[in-house]
C-alpha cells in the first residue's frame, strides 16, 4: 500500500539554524500539507500546497517557514531560523480528491528538537 | 477551534465493540465527518468518513444521525492495538483545506 514517507525521523539543531524537513507524498496525490504537534498538544495545521503554490496557511506559518516542491516527488518544509518553540513533531500529509471527497494520508513524522 | 465535541477518554474491553461518540451540532450541509486516530506519537491515520449515510469499511463503521448533529464511530471487535487517540473532524469534502484537530478521545482497550 502506498504511503507518505518523511526524512529525517529525528533532527536536532541549534537555535537560529535553518532546517529542511523532507517528505515524499503518495505518488498520484495532488495536495500536500504540513502539520506540527508540540509535545502533549494538539496536531496543528501549518500549510497546504496545490499546483505549485500555497493554497492555505495558518497563523503559525509565518515568514520563517517556506514550502517547496523541488521536483516531481519531494515536498519540503524549511524553517529559516529555528526557535526553541519550533521543537515539535512535524507531519507531512498528501491527498487526492475523488468525487469531491478528500482524504489526507499522513507520514510518520519528523521529530525536531531545537536547542 | 475544533467544531466537534468528544469525551476526553473511554475504556473498552478487548474483543468488545468500541463506540466513540462525537457531537458536531454546527455542521453545515456540505461538510463531511472524518475520523482519524493517532497511536502514540505516530502520524494520524485515516479511518473513515461520511456525509449523511452510514458508512462501513474494513476498519470501522460510522453512524451519523439523521439531523447530522452527531455521529458514532464503531470499532466492532477492539484489540489492544486500537488503543489510540481518536479524532472526529468536520470538514468540507473538497481539497486543500487543513484539518482542524481537537483533543480527541483517548480510547484505552483493556485486556
Amino acid at each position: 500500500e502506498p504511503e507518505v514517507t518523511q526524512t529525517p525521523s529525528h533532527q536536532v539543531t541549534q537555535m537560529g539554524q535553518e532546517v529542511i524537513l523532507r517528505c515524499v507524498p503518495i505518488s498520484n496525490h495532488l495536495y500536500f500539507y504540513w502539520y506540527r504537534q508540540i509535545l502533549g498538544q494538539k496536531v496543528e495545521f501549518l500549510v497546504s500546497f496545490y499546483n505549485n503554490e500555497i493554497s492555505e496557511k495558518s497563523e503559525i506559518f509565518d515568514d520563517q517557514f517556506s514550502v517547496e516542491r523541488p521536483d516531481g516527488s519531494n515536498f519540503t518544509l524549511k524553517i529559516r531560523s529555528t526557535k526553541l518553540e519550533d521543537s515539535a513533531m512535524y507531519f507531512c500529509a498528501s491527498s487526492d480528491v475523488i468525487a469531491v471527497q478528500e482524504t489526507q494520508y499522513f507520514g510518520p513524522g519528523t521529530r525536531l528538537l531545537v536547542l | 477551534d475544533a467544531k466537534t465535541t468528544q469525551p476526553p477518554s473511554m475504556d473498552c474491553a478487548e474483543g468488545r465493540a468500541a463506540n466513540l461518540p462525537c457531537n458536531h451540532s454546527t455542521i453545515s450541509g456540505n461538510e463531511y465527518v472524518y475520523w482519524y486516530r493517532q497511536i502514540h506519537s505516530q502520524g494520524p491515520q485515516y479511518i473513515i468518513h461520511g456525509l449523511k449515510n452510514n458508512e462501513t469499511n474494513e476498519m470501522a463503521s460510522l453512524i451519523i444521525t439523521e439531523d447530522r448533529k452527531s455521529s458514532t464511530l464503531i470499532l466492532p471487535h477492539a484489540t489492544l492495538r486500537d488503543t489510540a487517540v481518536y479524532y472526529c473532524i468536520v470538514k468540507y469534502g473538497g481539497g486543500a483545506d487543513g484539518l482542524t484537530f481537537g483533543k480527541g478521545t483517548h480510547l484505552i482497550i483493556q485486556p
